[in-house]
Parts: structure tokens; sequence; C-alpha cells
């Protein structure tokens, strides 16, 4: 099993610049997220699906958006850069049937924004 | 407000004493406990979680955590480290039902020195 795959795992933008961060899970889970890792913040939740067609916002989802047509990818765009984007994102699934919180990881992505 | 605390920034012990990550979390009813391992440049790992049962849970590479509810508190101990536990420590909260999203502290990083 390949579990939560992200790619790319490195990315530089320039400010302004666009770009989509892609999240595939083969398990099945119905639950997915995106977080941000920054230093000394811990990790922060950025846009969160319960299911296919169905996304909701965390903690800091304003620069990004999601969508998800399907089970098994949860993209995650940006539309205009900003070096405050500057973080490590990770993305993470979970089963919703007798829900825990139990998160699975991908490796994350590491974005720079110049 | 849902909140975790983790007390602790950085803990650096040498090589074979026994270590305690400190994490505290708002009060709530009901809760589902975590902590994960993050080593260098990689996404996370689940090291141990506590969903109901004896409060004393046993993860993986010779940790624990005891739940303590009166406290609100969920402290990760090992009798004995090693060098290979140095990394990044994050424990984590899933309030139920009132919320269905994982809650982070802000991170232990862990050194051995040897």
């Amino acid at each position: 099993n390949a579990g939560v795959t992200q790619t790319p795992k490195f990315q530089v933008l320039k400010t302004g610049q666009s770009m989509t961060l892609q999240c595939a899970q083969d398990m099945n889970h119905e639950y997915m997220s995106w977080y941000r890792q920054d230093p000394g913040m811990g990790l922060r939740l950025i846009h969160y699906s319960v299911g296919a067609g169905i996304t909701d916002q965390g903690e800091v989802p304003n620069g990004y958006n999601v969508s998800r047509s399907t089970t098994e990818d949860f993209p995650l765009r940006l539309l205009s850069a900003a070096p405050s984007q500057t973080s490590v994102y990770f993305c993470a699934s979970s089963y919703t049937g007798g829900h825990t919180g139990e998160l699975f990881f991908g490796e994350g992505s590491r974005l720079t924004v110049l | 407000a849902q909140s975790v605390t983790q007390l602790d920034s950085q803990v650096p012990v040498f090589e074979e004493a026994p270590v305690e990550l400190r994490c505290n979390y708002s009060s709530s009813v009901s809760v589902y406990l975590f902590w994960y391992v993050q080593y260098p440049n990689q996404g996370l790992q689940l090291l141990l979680k506590y969903l109901s049962g004896s409060t004393l849970v046993k993860g993986i590479n010779g940790f624990e955590a005891e739940f303590n509810k009166s406290q609100t508190s969920f402290h990760l101990r090992k009798p004995s480290v090693h060098i290979s536990d140095t990394a990044e420590y994050f424990c984590a909260v899933f309030y139920y039902p009132v919320a269905q999203k994982l809650v982070f502290g802000q991170g232990t990083r862990l050194t051995i020195n040897p």
C-alpha cells in the first residue's frame, strides 16, 4: 500500500504565482485534510473534507482553495502565493466510520515563496 | 476553545536516561488522545493512542503515556532513551462529538546526547 502520497516534495515559487499541491490516498478513507507546519507553531489545519463533494475550512484557510471530486484525491491550491505561505505542508487522511481522529500522514511538501 | 499545550519546546537528555514529555489539553468531557513522532525530513507517524480503557497506554519503540482525566494531561515517557529517539514529538487531541478535527500541540524537540 502506498498510503498517502504527496507531490511535489519540494517547490519554489515567486510571489503571485499559483500552484497545486497534490494528495492521493489508496486506503479508501473518507476524511482528508491539509495541515501546514511552521517552527514553534505545531501543525495548523488549513482545510478538511469528510467525503467527496464536501469540504470545510480549518484554522488558517485564507489564501488556499480545495476541492474533493473523488474519494482518493484532495488537492490544495494556492491562487496567488505569498512569502507567508512558505511552509511544510502535510496531507493526512482518516477513517470516518467510528472516527477517532487518528490520522495517516503523507511525507510532506516543502514550499518556498520568494 | 479547544487547545493543546506541550509545556517544553525542547528537551535535551543523555542516552539511556529516562525522559518525560508533557502535554496538557483544555478540559472536555470526551477526548481521544494521541502522540505522533516526526523524524527529520519525514512525515508524522503514530506513536501511541488512548481511546478508552486502561489509562496507561504503550506504544512503539518502548514509549508509554498515561491519561490523567482530572489533570487533563497525557504525558509521554520512556525509561531509557536511545540516540535514534531524536525527533520532534507532537501531542494531539480529538474532541468529540463537538469537533471533528484533531488539534495539535506545538511540538517538543527531543535531543539525545551521547
